[in-house]
C-alpha cells in the first residue's frame, strides 16, 4: 500500500529536549516536505526536499532541521523545542503524474511542548 | 514572498447546491495552484490542481478556474454531498509543483442534508 508514515503520532515533551519526528514514504517519490498546521493559519511549509541531499527552507524553518540522506526518509529534528512549536505536523511526498500530481500526506504528528 | 488569501473561511450549503471557494495570490510568477481537502483527523488530500497554462480544469463534480490577470483562482463543487464536508485549502507555488508551497488559511465547508 502506497503511504507516508510518521512517528510518533503523538508526543508530549518539555522545552529544550531534542526530538526527531520520522517520516518515510514507500512510493519512491523525489519530493518530500514538512508542514505545520495551526488553527487559523492553515498549513505552513517548514522545509522541503526535491531529491536526496537537497533541502530548502519553507516559510517557517526557524527552530527546525531536516536531512535527506535517502529517498524514502525525511526526518524533522527539533534541537531545542519551545512551546511555540506546539502544533500538528504533516509530512508529505509528491511525484508529478499525467493530469495530476500524486501527493500523499502522512497522518500527522501532534506535538505538545511544555 | 507569495501571499495567498482564501475566502470564505466557512461555507454552509444545502446538499445538491454548488459551493465556490476563492483564492487570490500576490506573486505573478506563481504557476501552480493545487487544492486540498482535509477531513477531520486526517491529513490533507490533493483533489485537483491547475497550472498557469490553462484556465480551467474539471474532474467530475469539482472544477478549478484560474484568472492570471486578476491573480485569483477558484474551486467549484457542484451537486454537493454530505461527504464533501471538510476543510479545503488552496495553495500557490512559483516552481510548478515543486518547491515552496504557500497555503491559504482554509475554508470549512459544511453540507447540510
Amino acid at each position: 500500500e502506497a503511504q507516508v508514515t510518521q512517528n510518533p503520532r503523538y508526543l508530549i515533551t518539555v522545552t529544550g529536549k531534542k526530538l526527531t519526528v520520522t517520516c518515510s514514504q514507500n512510493m519512491n517519490h523525489e519530493y518530500m516536505s514538512w508542514y505545520r498546521q495551526d488553527p487559523g493559519l492553515g498549513l505552513r511549509q517548514i522545509y522541503y526536499s526535491m531529491n536526496v541531499e537537497v533541502t530548502d527552507k519553507g516559510d517557517v524553518p526557524e527552530g527546525y532541521k531536516v536531512s535527506r540522506k535517502e529517498k524514502r526518509n525525511f526526518p524533522l529534528i527539533l534541537e531545542s523545542p519551545s512551546p511555540n512549536q506546539t502544533s500538528l505536523y504533516f509530512c508529505a511526498s509528491l511525484v508529478r503524474g499525467g493530469s495530476y500530481n500524486e501527493q500523499f500526506f502522512g497522518p500527522g504528528t501532534r506535538l505538545t511542548v511544555l | 514572498g507569495e501571499n495567498v488569501e482564501q475566502h470564505p473561511s466557512t461555507l454552509s450549503v444545502q446538499e445538491g447546491d454548488s459551493a465556490v471557494i476563492k483564492c487570490t495570490y500576490s506573486d505573478s510568477a506563481s504557476n501552480y495552484f493545487p487544492w486540498y481537502k482535509q477531513e477531520l483527523g486526517k491529513g490533507p488530500q490533493l483533489i485537483i490542481d491547475i497550472r498557469s497554462n490553462v484556465g480551467e480544469k474539471k474532474d467530475q463534480r469539482i472544477a478549478v478556474t484560474l484568472n492570471k490577470t486578476a491573480k485569483h483562482f477558484s474551486l467549484h463543487i457542484t451537486e454537493t454531498q454530505p461527504e464533501d464536508s471538510a476543510v479545503y485549502f488552496c495553495a500557490a507555488s512559483t516552481t510548478d509543483s515543486w518547491g515552496k508551497l504557500q497555503f491559504g488559511a482554509g475554508t470549512q465547508v459544511v453540507v447540510t442534508p
